[in-house]
């Protein structure tokens, strides 16, 4: 199965908003509300930013939010901060045979 | 507090078998559905399987199809991984994952697997 398609890098000024792009089909991201977006930092394990699209658990920020049009997600970050560095990945339940497809992953660099 | 904690990784000649654990603790294990997830060195994220609470549906990557099993013993609150006929591209940290609804609230620190002769 194909991955979900996301930039390999994005970049922002500390303050500044961006938003990582998370692309697939209908039998993925655009059939189901089961998107979620994940965060991690060199040497770390994933840390779930958001789910079922636009949901965030409790902790994360809330300068974090989510959303879906047709087969693209996004992720927004805004009033980027230093600690925002790290690779975003994506993640949507698929109808295919397998349930589940990540993204390639978006690395975020905060000038 | 939730813990997950992942062992039997480690170093295996290609062809091979391995069988990985995942030791939950901190939650009621059984109300869950539980992943593998793994990433290679340098590489992203990749979905490896799923097992629903009650093992009653499972899924796997079409790159480990017919190769790896996932199980779960809800007695023994742990979850389970049998890699076997293992190549150079299973070569990864293995992640177990707890799911709820369509995302990855929690994470083990991952246990590391290298396919190499």
């Amino acid at each position: 199965q194909s991955a979900l398609t996301q930039p390999a890098s994005v970049s922002g000024s500390p303050g500044q908003s961006i938003t990582i792009s998370c692309t697939g089909t209908s039998s993925d991201v655009g059939g189901y509300n089961y998107v979620s977006w994940y965060q991690q930092h060199p040497g770390k394990a994933p840390k779930l930013m958001i789910y079922d699209v636009s949901n965030r658990p409790s902790g994360v920020s809330n300068r974090f939010s989510g959303s879906k049009s047709g087969n693209t997600a996004s992720l927004t970050i805004s009033g980027l901060q230093a600690e925002d560095e790290a690779d975003y990945y994506c993640s949507s339940y698929t109808s295919s045979s397998t349930s589940r497809v990540f993204g390639g992953g978006t690395k975020l660099t905060v000038l | 507090e939730v813990q997950l904690v992942e062992s039997g990784g480690g170093l295996v000649q290609p062809g091979r078998s391995l069988r990985l654990s995942c030791a939950a603790s901190g939650f009621t294990f059984d109300d869950y559905a539980m992943h593998w997830v793994r990433q290679a060195p340098g590489k992203g994220l990749e979905w490896v399987s799923g097992i629903s609470w009650n093992s009653g549906s499972i899924g796997y990557a079409d790159s480990v199809k017919g190769r790896f099993t996932i199980s779960r013993d809800n007695a023994k609150n742990s979850l389970y991984l049998q890699m076997n006929s293992l190549r150079a591209e299973d070569t990864a940290l293995y992640y177990c994952a707890k799911s709820v609804g369509g995302g990855y609230v929690d994470w083990g620190q991952g246990t590391l697997v290298t396919v190499s002769s």
